[in-house]
């Protein structure tokens, strides 16, 4: 069962704003919500991180509803450089005694000029 | 900054071979982390680590096995390295498996298996 499902692939023109939309349907009372960016070739990174509402930083904003059942990562007026792999991940408790941190597949973001 | 460092960036061995990726990390941090990324597939986890000498598979350990004997230093190892583990494995470490942790990646090891 899928932790979280997120769009495939999105594509945006220079200078717009970009929502990528996450389900976690089952997230956990205490998980937290974290975003991260990967360009080809390289690992991924942190961008942002919550728990309910609404967070910003320099890079990105990160909006979560009353339920926490999604989260929605926004990027202000992208550029060619914010071409990537976005991932959302919350935490996974297999209920084993094991406590896993899951990836998805990510949502690939193609910038267009 | 936390310096996550995967000894080799590319490698290519034969089928049969015996495999070690090796992982070191500077932030003391107690969990590490194996991945595996395909093409299409995301990030899988192999195995991970929460304290020396200890492990826990992940999603696909089928054919790998790890080594964690000093807290920074987490191994992965293919033992009958196969055509189908061609891949790119990323090593990462967080400071705790809670979700609230950051994890940090290292820049990635590019297996090919001929």
């Amino acid at each position: 069962l899928a932790k979280t499902t997120q769009p495939i692939s999105m594509d945006s023109y220079e200078g717009q704003e970009v929502n990528i939309t996450c389900s976690h349907n089952n997230i956990a009372t205490n998980d937290y919500i974290t975003w991260y960016q990967q360009f080809p070739s390289q690992g991924p990174r942190f961008i942002i991180q919550g728990y309910k509402t609404k967070v910003t930083n320099e890079v990105a904003s990160l909006f979560i509803p009353a339920d926490r059942k999604s989260s929605t990562l926004s990027l202000p007026r992208v550029s060619l450089s914010d071409t990537a792999v976005y991932y959302c991940l919350v935490g996974d408790d297999s209920g084993a005694g094991s406590y896993q941190l899951t990836f998805g597949k990510g949502t690939k973001l193609s910038v267009i000029p | 900054d936390v310096k996550v460092t995967q000894s080799s960036r590319y490698l290519v061995k034969r089928t049969g071979e015996k495999v070690f990726l090796e992982c070191v990390q500077d932030m003391d941090h107690e969990n590490m982390f194996w991945y595996r990324q395909d093409p299409g597939l995301g990030l899988r986890l192999i195995y991970f680590s929460y304290d020396v000498k200890m492990k826990e598979k992940g999603d696909i350990p089928e054919g790998y096995s790890v080594s964690r004997e000093k807290k920074e230093r987490f191994s992965l190892i293919l033992e009958s390295a196969s055509t189908n583990q061609t891949s790119m494995y990323l090593c990462a470490s967080s400071a705790g498996t809670n979700s609230g942790n950051t994890i940090y990646f290292g820049e990635g090891s590019w297996l090919t298996v001929v």
